[in-house]
């Protein structure tokens, strides 16, 4: 079985400064995806960014890039520009790409909290 | 378009009682799932439908717990004789590929 791992329960760092989140897995497989998910007080998950782990080039979205490391099984989040919006629950996901049953469910980390200080 | 919505927002019911909580998918996807948020456990996955075929139950927790799919769209998560334990925020994701997108999930309360 997959297992996700987000070793910061907490982290927090001053407006328009980078921060960086840290996610590990184990799997067996070589093929899957990962993904970082948002969630603010008001409890809905926001897709942040996916990587397919076939794919070498780190994936960005705006503010927001990852440093995949497969070999090491890491796949941590930076933030960059930090805004007051981004504070937030962050969620490091895992989900298989071999189909069938419940390969397709996301397994996620305990998640770490994030506070964007002025 | 309009996204994943979920209802009710916040449910609170006696220990014993009956739920069912409500899961709207965006339209067009085939894949529906629902998870579990609770302080202890964290998110936990509880079953997925994917178009015509037989759900995958293998996350449920027990035997009170059931879905349904109706259409192919709306799914209806049920909860028999509800215990303290089951005290919980529970979100619906629905997708077509690889990315899955949630609802505002419903707060399920057990006093």
């Amino acid at each position: 079985a997959q297992t996700v791992t987000q070793s910061q329960p907490e982290m927090s760092v001053q407006e328009a400064e980078t921060v960086t989140l840290s996610c590990t897995y184990d799997t067996s497989e070589s093929d899957y995806y990962l993904f970082w998910y948002k969630q603010p007080p008001s409890r809905q998950m926001i897709l942040v960014i996916r990587q397919e782990a076939y794919k070498q080039q780190n994936a960005t979205e705006n503010r927001f890039s990852v440093n995949f490391q497969k070999a090491a099984k890491s796949f941590s989040l930076k933030i960059s520009d930090s805004q007051l919006g981004d504070a937030a629950m962050y969620f490091c996901a895992y989900r298989s790409a071999w189909s069938g049953g419940s390969n397709y469910k996301l397994t996620f980390g305990k998640g770490t909290l994030l506070t964007v200080n002025p | 378009g309009a996204g994943v919505s979920q209802s009710p927002s916040n449910k609170v019911t006696e220990k014993g009682k009956d739920v069912e909580l409500r899961c709207d998918p965006i339209s067009g996807h085939t894949a529906l799932y629902w998870y579990r948020q609770s302080l202890g456990q964290g998110l936990e996955f509880l079953i997925y439908f994917q178009g015509n075929s037989a759900p995958d139950k293998s996350g449920l927790p027990s035997d009170r717990f059931s879905a349904e799919r109706t259409g192919g769209s709306v799914s209806t998560l049920t909860i028999q004789r509800t215990q303290q334990e089951d005290s919980a925020v529970y979100l619906c994701a629905s997708a077509w590929v690889a990315e899955q997108f949630f609802g505002p999930g419903t707060r399920l309360t057990v006093l």
